[in-house]
């Protein structure tokens, strides 16, 4: 059982580029989610979905875009890298409304 | 919105002692859920204890329990026996019936060192 799967591990992008993180999950979990974890801040929400076809936003979404086609499957792009975007990317499922959210093991992401 | 406030950014312990570590949270709503991750140097988040607000008893699993006060708006963490394998950054999280539930928010962590 592969839990939740977050590729790349790191990454390094210049200023303007656009690229996608992907993620999955194996667990048929409805919801999915994209934090941003930076120094002092904590995890902070940038998308969700609670279905395949349902994203909506969260906290921080600038400069972010999503889909979710499958139940599996839940991508976010950069459209274009930014040095504030420089950060730890994590995706978490989550079965039902009570149940703690699982978490891949994250993306290092540097913008220069 | 709801936020989550970790007073401690750093907490330290000695081997095989007690800790608690402090957590408070700022809501309207009276239905929804609290957590506790870990987050060892792997950078793995790991869920260690999970709460239901409308449930008056504390959580508990194994070592971790919890103090749940829900009129303070409280939920601190108290790790026993501590261990060198619990140093680790803690995030207090709530799960919010806003969005379908799909919510989660974080405090700012609070980062536990354990003394051998």
């Amino acid at each position: 059982n592969a839990g939740v799967t977050q590729t790349p591990k790191f990454q390094v992008l210049k200023t303007g580029q656009s690229m996608t993180l992907q993620c999955a999950q194996d667990m048929n979990h409805e919801y999915m989610s994209w934090y941003r974890q930076d120094p002092g801040m904590g995890l902070r929400l940038i998308h969700y979905s609670v279905g395949a076809g349902i994203t909506d936003q969260g906290e921080v979404p600038n400069g972010y875009n999503v889909s979710r086609s499958t139940t599996e499957d839940f991508p976010l792009r950069l459209l274009s890298a930014a040095p504030s975007q420089t950060s730890v990317y994590f995706c978490a499922s989550s079965l039902r409304s009570g149940y703690g959210y699982t978490f891949g093991s994250g993306t290092r992401l540097t913008v220069v | 919105a709801q936020t989550v406030t970790q007073s401690q950014p750093e907490m330290s312990v000695q081997e095989a002692e007690t800790v608690t570590l402090s957590c408070t949270y700022d809501t309207s709503e009276s239905d929804y859920y609290l957590f506790w991750y870990k987050q060892p140097p792997s950078r793995q988040m790991i869920l260690v204890i999970r709460q239901e607000a409308y449930k008056q008893q504390n959580a508990t699993e194994n070592r971790f329990s919890v103090n749940f006060q829900k009129a303070a708006k409280s939920f601190s963490l108290k790790i026993s026996d501590s261990q060198l394998g619990d140093a680790a950054m803690y995030f207090c999280a709530y799960r919010s019936p806003a969005g379908s539930w799909a919510k989660l928010v974080f405090g700012q962590g609070t980062r536990l060192t354990i003394n051998p």
